[in-house]
C-alpha cells in the first residue's frame, strides 16, 4: 500500500529558530494534507494543496507541494512555544488519508 | 468546531473485560475510521466504514470490531481487552463528496488495561 514518509522524527529548536518537516511518498499524490497534534489532544486539520508547486502561507506557516506531487514540506518561521506539537502530513486519497509518520517539534523557550 | 464525539475520554479496566468505545458524528458524513496511538506515536488506522452496513479493516491488524448501523454512530468493541489494547483510540470522519478530503476528529479515548 502506499507509504508516506516523514523527516525528521523529533526537532528541538530554540524559540524564534526556524523550522522545517518534510513529507516523501513513492507514488503522486493527487494532494496532501498537514495537520497538527497538540500534546494530549487530537490532529486537527490545517491546509491541503492539490497542485503541483503549490504554495500556501497561513501567518508563519508555509506549505509546499513538489512539483512532481511527491513530496511536501511544512516551515514554520520563528518557531512560538505554541507552536510545539507533532505535524502529521496526510496523502489524500478516495477511501482514506494516508499519515507519515510524523514530526513532533518540542519549542525551548 | 467538529461535531464529532468520543465517550469514554477515560477508561481503565481489568483484563478480560468486554467495552465499547463511542464515536458519534453530526456532520452527516458517510467515511469514519478509527485510529490507534500511542502518545506521540503514529497514527495507526485499524477500521473504516463508507457508510451504513459498510466496515472495512485497516491498515493494522486489530482484536477489536466496529459496526455501522446508523450513519452517526460508529462504536469499537473490545470482546476482551488485555494489557497490550493499552492506548489512545482516536475516531474521524469525512464528507464522500469531492477532492476536499478534510478528516475530522473526535477528542479519543484514553484506554488503560490493567
Amino acid at each position: 500500500g502506499q507509504q508516506v514518509m516523514q523527516i525528521p522524527q523529533y526537532q528541538h529548536v530554540q524559540e524564534g529558530e526556524d523550522f522545517t518537516t518534510y513529507c516523501n511518498s513513492s507514488t503522486t499524490l493527487s494532494n496532501i494534507q498537514w495537520y497538527k497534534q497538540r500534546p494530549g489532544g487530537h490532529p486537527v486539520f490545517l491546509i491541503q494543496l492539490v497542485k503541483s508547486g503549490e504554495v500556501k502561507k497561513q501567518k508563519r506557516l508555509t506549505f509546499q507541494f513538489g512539483e512532481a506531487k511527491k513530496n511536501s514540506s511544512l516551515h514554520i518561521t520563528a518557531t512560538q512555544t505554541t507552536d510545539v506539537g507533532t505535524y502529521f502530513c496526510g496523502a489524500g486519497g478516495y477511501q482514506k488519508v494516508t499519515f507519515g509518520t510524523g514530526t513532533k517539534l518540542q519549542v525551548i523557550p | 468546531e467538529a461535531d464529532i464525539y468520543q465517550t469514554p475520554r477515560y477508561l481503565v479496566i481489568g483484563t478480560g473485560k468486554k467495552i465499547t468505545l463511542e464515536c458519534s458524528q453530526t456532520m452527516g458524513h458517510d467515511k469514519m475510521y478509527w485510529y490507534q496511538q500511542d502518545p506521540g506515536m503514529e497514527l495507526h488506522l485499524i477500521h473504516y466504514s463508507y457508510g451504513v452496513n459498510s466496515t472495512e479493516k485497516g491498515d493494522l491488524s486489530s482484536e477489536s470490531t466496529v459496526s455501522r448501523i446508523r450513519t452517526e454512530h460508529f462504536p469499537l468493541t473490545l470482546e476482551s481487552a488485555r494489557p497490550s489494547h493499552t492506548s489512545q483510540y482516536l475516531c474521524a470522519s469525512r464528507e464522500s463528496q469531492g477532492n476536499y478530503n478534510e478528516q475530522f476528529f473526535g477528542p479519543g479515548t484514553r484506554l488503560t488495561v490493567l
